[in-house]
């Protein structure tokens, strides 16, 4: 079945760029989904950060458009996120996710395990 | 603060019945999308537990179970186990953020 695994660096400086990959295991990323990041501050709930289709297409949660970029590799099966200009409130668990569209909307039906992230010098 | 509201903590004894609310606007909820529930155990990913409103995925016991009326979903656990203490987080959309997944705070299930 499908697996997804995080990776990237769990520190990063104030004002940098935060930079995670999300390997695809057990199936392709260029199947009929939609593949998103979600992420979790410490003692928090969740929030949308974005998606990426197989063909580029991408959809951004408002309140970090200005700062996100998601990208996909097709030939290592795998998609990005980079974050700019981060803070402490950046700081979070950041985790990759399989969309699952039920009548055009997602829900989110595989998790990578999730990565630590901390913003600080 | 989030778009849709849960209560942040419930518990209950062994073998009890629980409820958690989500409860949202016309925006969302009330708009007509689809409510789907996440578990989250202490330390791990979520994992999809209820998905369109009431169904559960393969492997997802019947003791859980999702509804929705208004602009409101719930989530009962019955004959609730230890196993069952957790994190649990509502998601729908929101048409006037434009935000295509928004999530409860969470509720943090207490099994006493």
């Amino acid at each position: 079945q499908v697996q997804l695994q995080e990776s990237g660096p769990g520190l990063v400086k104030p004002s940098g760029t935060l930079s995670l990959t999300c390997a695809v295991s057990g199936g392709s990323i260029s199947s009929s989904n939609w593949w998103s990041w979600v992420r979790q501050p410490p003692g928090k709930g969740l929030e949308w950060i974005g998606e990426i289709y197989h063909s580029g297409s991408t959809n951004y949660n408002p309140s970090l458009k200005s700062r996100v970029t998601i990208s996909v590799d097709k030939s290592k099966n795998q998609f990005s996120l980079k974050l700019s200009s981060v803070t402490a409130a950046d700081t979070a668990v950041y985790y990759c996710a399989r969309v699952w569209l039920m009548r055009g909307l997602p829900a989110f039906d595989i998790w990578g395990q999730g990565t630590m992230v901390t913003v600080s010098s | 603060q989030s778009v849709l509201t849960q209560p942040p903590s419930v518990s209950g004894a062994p073998g009890q019945r629980v409820t958690i609310s989500c409860t949202g606007s016309s925006s969302n909820i009330g708009a007509g999308y689809d409510v789907h529930w996440y578990q989250q155990l202490p330390g791990t990913a979520p994992k999809l537990l209820i998905y369109g409103n009431s169904n559960r995925p393969s492997g997802v016991p019947d003791r859980f179970s999702g509804s929705k009326s208004g602009t409101s979903a719930s989530l009962a656990i019955t004959g609730l186990q230890a196993e069952d203490e957790a994190d649990y987080y509502c998601q729908s959309y929101d048409s006037s953020l434009s935000v295509h997944a928004v999530f409860g705070g969470g509720t943090q299930l207490t099994v006493l």
